[in-house]
Parts: C-alpha cells; sequence; structure tokens
C-alpha cells in the first residue's frame, strides 16, 4: 500500500545532540510537511516541500532545519535539541499545495530529549 | 494565539446515538475546513472536508455543518460506532495562497458499546 514512513517511531537523544528523523513517501506527492505535536497540543507546522521549494513558517527556531534529496524523501534536522523540543513530530504529504489536496499523515516519531 | 480552537478535550456517547463534535475559529478568511480522525499510534488520517460557500456536506454516516457568521463548524456522527472511538482534529486552511493547514487540539471521542 502507498504510505507515508517515518523512521524511527521514538527516537531519544541527549540535550544539545544532533538528530536526524526521516520521512519517506510511496505516493509521489510534490508536498511534504513537517509538524510538532507537543502534548495536549495541536500539531504545528514546522516547514514544508513543494517539490524542491522549502517553505519555513516565521516562528520555526532556527534549531529546525530540513532537507529533500528527492520525491520520495524528507529529514528533519535539529542541530541542537532542548527539552522543550521533546514531541511527536508528524511527516504528512499532499498531491499538491491547493485546499483541496488532503494531507496524508505518517505515524509521527516521539522525541525525548535526556 | 490558538486561531482553531476545539474546547471539549474528550466526549462519550452511547452506540449508536449522534456524536456532536465542536470546532471554533476566529479567522473569518479561512476558506477550506477539514475533519481529520486519529487511532492510537497512527497518524492522523482525513475523514471530511467543507468549503467556506458551502454550509453542509454530508459522507455517509459523517456530516460537517458550517456557520461562517457564528465561526463555527460541528462534525456530526451518525449513528455512532465503537470504531469511531478516536482523537478528531478539525483543521483550517489558510487564505495565504500556500493552502497550510491551522489544527485544533482535538477532541477524543469515545463510543461505549
Amino acid at each position: 500500500d502507498a504510505m507515508v514512513i517515518q523512521n524511527p517511531r521514538y527516537q531519544v537523544t541527549q540535550f544539545g545532540k544532533p538528530v536526524t528523523l526521516s520521512c519517506s513517501q510511496t505516493l509521489n506527492h510534490n508536498v511534504m510537511y513537517w509538524y510538532q505535536q507537543k502534548s495536549s497540543q495541536a500539531p504545528k507546522l514546522l516547514f514544508h516541500y513543494y517539490d524542491k521549494d522549502f517553505n519555513n513558517e516565521a516562528d520555526t527556531p532556527d534549531n529546525f532545519q530540513s532537507r529533500r534529496p528527492n520525491t520520495s524523501f524528507c529529514f528533519l534536522d535539529i542541530r541542537s535539541p532542548g527539552l522543550g523540543d521533546a514531541a511527536m513530530y508528524l511527516c504528512a504529504t499532499s498531491r499538491d499545495r491547493t485546499p483541496l489536496g488532503e494531507q496524508y499523515f505518517g505515524p509521527g516519531t516521539r522525541l525525548t530529549v535526556t | 494565539d490558538q486561531q482553531v480552537k476545539q474546547n471539549s478535550p474528550s466526549l462519550s456517547v452511547q452506540e449508536g446515538r449522534i456524536s456532536i463534535l465542536n470546532c471554533d475559529y476566529t479567522n473569518s478568511m479561512f476558506d477550506y475546513f477539514l475533519w481529520y480522525k486519529k487511532y492510537p499510534a497512527e497518524g492522523p488520517t482525513f475523514l471530511i472536508s467543507i468549503s467556506s460557500i458551502k454550509d453542509k456536506n454530508e459522507d455517509g454516516r459523517f456530516t460537517v455543518f458550517l456557520n461562517k457568521s457564528a465561526k463555527h463548524l460541528s462534525l456530526h456522527i451518525v449513528p455512532s460506532q465503537p470504531g469511531d472511538s478516536a482523537v478528531y482534529f478539525c483543521a483550517a486552511s489558510t487564505p495565504s495562497g500556500t493552502y497550510k493547514y491551522i489544527f485544533g487540539t482535538g477532541t477524543r471521542l469515545k463510543v461505549l458499546a
């Protein structure tokens, strides 16, 4: 089945130690998104790629970076994780960037910072 | 400032009855609204949507109502089934042209057998 895959599902990292989360998709969608969801909060968009065009949200900390080497893969890099970065990170895709293009989500990676 | 609000963190409903999940928004420029359902250990999945030019959209047991003057939308599930037990997120599409979603905090629905 076509899907959005996130690895790993659980990630533990140390304070200040760089960490990379990965997302892959078999849907061949143009758009890939990264969301951060903290406990009991709404998923918050960090950035998205429309094809190779990177779109950062204005309030996304510089600590968060992303790479999309090809259509299928997208990475979230946290350069120096702080305790406040512990959250569920959701990757999503959509065929196009329109309101009609509902997003397809992966299962998420839960990040713990010790 | 939370632009999309789901003020009920949880809701319990008896199987076969109607479930009504509510969502309020503050930005009158939102032009598209969606509901997502999330089971534990899975990502959210799209359920139903509505354009701001409509006031109702129906898909099987699921109906979304939009009241633009009140900046309120609701999701009705009739009849409710135990398999509907999940967290439901309301989302609004921004009018910025990039069609980003702004999500609410979710409502956990429990359908009792």
